[in-house]
């Protein structure tokens, strides 16, 4: 069954370091990939999509890679900042139905 | 545009009552798609329409739950009856499908709780 996979330990870093925050995926050929973030008491709020033919996209301190190879998507933030502390669910998506599978969601604390 | 509206925000019921959640989906919006999220299972797609149409309730736990969507701008998930293992934050979202992006617009979701 199509399974994805995020680091379910929260990830602690200093502010000003790069956060990498990976998400695998088994049995499943996505057509794109989303990055989602998500503060307590709130709704997922869209971040970043990557095509499957993209190899990196980027929007302010904010890249994604996406290998179909390794079926792995790589999420960086650079310059952390402690407002970036949140939830950050990673999403596949395949044709034109917008269906959605979600990660669990990895937890990023940014230490001042 | 006001977002994607939840209502109720809370609800606390007792085991066997019905439970139903509303959702308007932003304007324009052609697809819906009805979320229940928990700490062991995570972000749980249910069902989603399509224009207005059911397309996948293959994640609907099973008959006690029901959703429907009368028209464009409104959704109704229902349970009938509540359990105490429902007790969940139930989103539901929208999105342009067919755009190139298919980014979903969440709303603030609704806290339930089956006692």
């Amino acid at each position: 069954s199509q399974k994805i996979e995020q680091n379910s330990e929260a990830l602690n870093i200093q502010e000003g370091k790069t956060a990498t925050l990976t998400c695998n995926y088994t049995n499943y050929s996505p057509a794109y990939l989303q990055w989602y973030r998500q503060d307590p008491g709130r709704g997922p709020v869209f971040l970043l999509l990557i095509r499957e033919n993209e190899k990196e996209k980027r929007k302010e301190r904010l890249k994604v890679t996406f290998d179909t190879t390794l079926k792995q998507s790589l999420f960086h933030i650079t310059a952390s900042q402690p407002a970036d502390s949140a939830t950050y669910l990673c999403a596949l998506g395949s044709g034109n139905t917008g269906k959605l599978i979600f990660g669990q969601g990895t937890t990023l604390q940014v230490k001042p | 545009d006001a977002g994607v509206i939840q209502s109720p925000r809370h609800e606390v019921t007792e085991m066997g009552q019905e439970v139903t959640l509303r959702c308007k989906p932003i304007s324009g919006h052609n697809s819906l798609f009805w979320y229940r999220q928990t700490m062991m299972r995570g972000l749980e797609l249910l069902i989603y329409f399509n224009n207005n149409v059911p397309i996948d309730d293959s994640g609907m736990p099973e008959d006690r739950f029901s959703a429907k969507m009368p028209n464009a701008s409104f959704s109704t998930l229902k349970i009938q009856p509540s359990e105490p293992r429902d007790s969940a934050v139930y989103f539901c979202a929208s999105s342009l499908t067919g755009e190139i992006y298919n980014e979903q617009f969440f709303g603030p979701g609704t806290r339930l709780t089956v006692l």
